[in-house]
């Protein structure tokens, strides 16, 4: 089945502890974006990916990091938590021909930062 | 520079009305045009797009939504809706002007309720 997924789905974590959220996909899709997700506000990209080491900036990344050094996972790193950080997050691909530009969420990740 | 407009935070319907849910862009060129749900708890799911062509397009669960050039809007209507309908809905458009990955800009989202 092509999917996006992501773990964990549910995060409760504390101010400074360095945490991961992993993403994978299935269907070798050349793009992928991290976005969050908050009340009023949308879903704003955090970061994206356009191919394997090749990754930029979006409209919120502060606070975040990422990497991409096999296609199919694009994993968000938050080295440094902060309360304004607790979001709900969602990765998403794909294909990135310029033909199709639909994209593929993930089921995402509710973080919570104390 | 380019956004999204869901002028509605909030719609109730009853089970069985029909259904419409706003949408209106800015954008500087032909836009990709997109639909998403999201039901509680769960990730967003694709109900229809539209990237050329017929301006009247059909997704999934029923709904169609028509693309307006002229006014910059993509309406997602339903004839009859149903209590599982009841989720938040997102207007997209696509991807950026300088691709950013295919970034999707979206709306603040349309809550729907459905009356029994």
């Amino acid at each position: 089945e092509a999917q996006v997924t992501q773990n964990p789905r549910y995060l409760i974590t504390v101010t400074g502890k360095k945490l991961t959220v992993t993403c994978s996909q299935n269907m070798n899709h050349e793009y992928m974006s991290w976005y969050r997700q908050d009340p009023g506000l949308g879903l704003r990209q955090i970061y994206y990916s356009m191919n394997v080491e090749v990754t930029d900036k979006g409209d919120v990344p502060e606070g975040y990091k990422v990497s991409r050094k096999e296609k199919r996972n694009f994993p968000l790193i938050l080295e440094s938590p902060s309360p304004n950080q607790t979001s709900l997050y969602f990765c998403a691909s794909s294909l990135g021909s310029g033909s199709d530009e639909t994209q593929y969420f993930g089921p995402g990740t509710r973080l919570l930062v104390l | 520079a380019q956004s999204v407009t869901q002028p509605d935070i909030h719609i109730t319907v009853s089970e069985g009305a029909s259904l419409e849910l706003r949408c209106n862009y800015s954008y500087g060129a032909t836009p990709y045009l997109f639909w998403y749900v999201q039901s509680p708890g769960q990730g967003l799911q694709l109900l229809l797009k539209y990237f050329s062509g017929d301006t009247l397009v059909q997704g999934i669960k029923g709904f169609e939504a028509e693309f307006k050039r002229s006014q910059s809007s993509f309406n997602l209507r339903k004839p009859s809706v149903h209590w599982s309908d009841a989720a938040e809905y997102f207007c997209a458009v696509g991807p950026s002007y300088y691709n950013q990955g295919g970034k999707l800009i979206f709306g603040q989202g349309t809550e729907l309720s459905v009356k029994p």
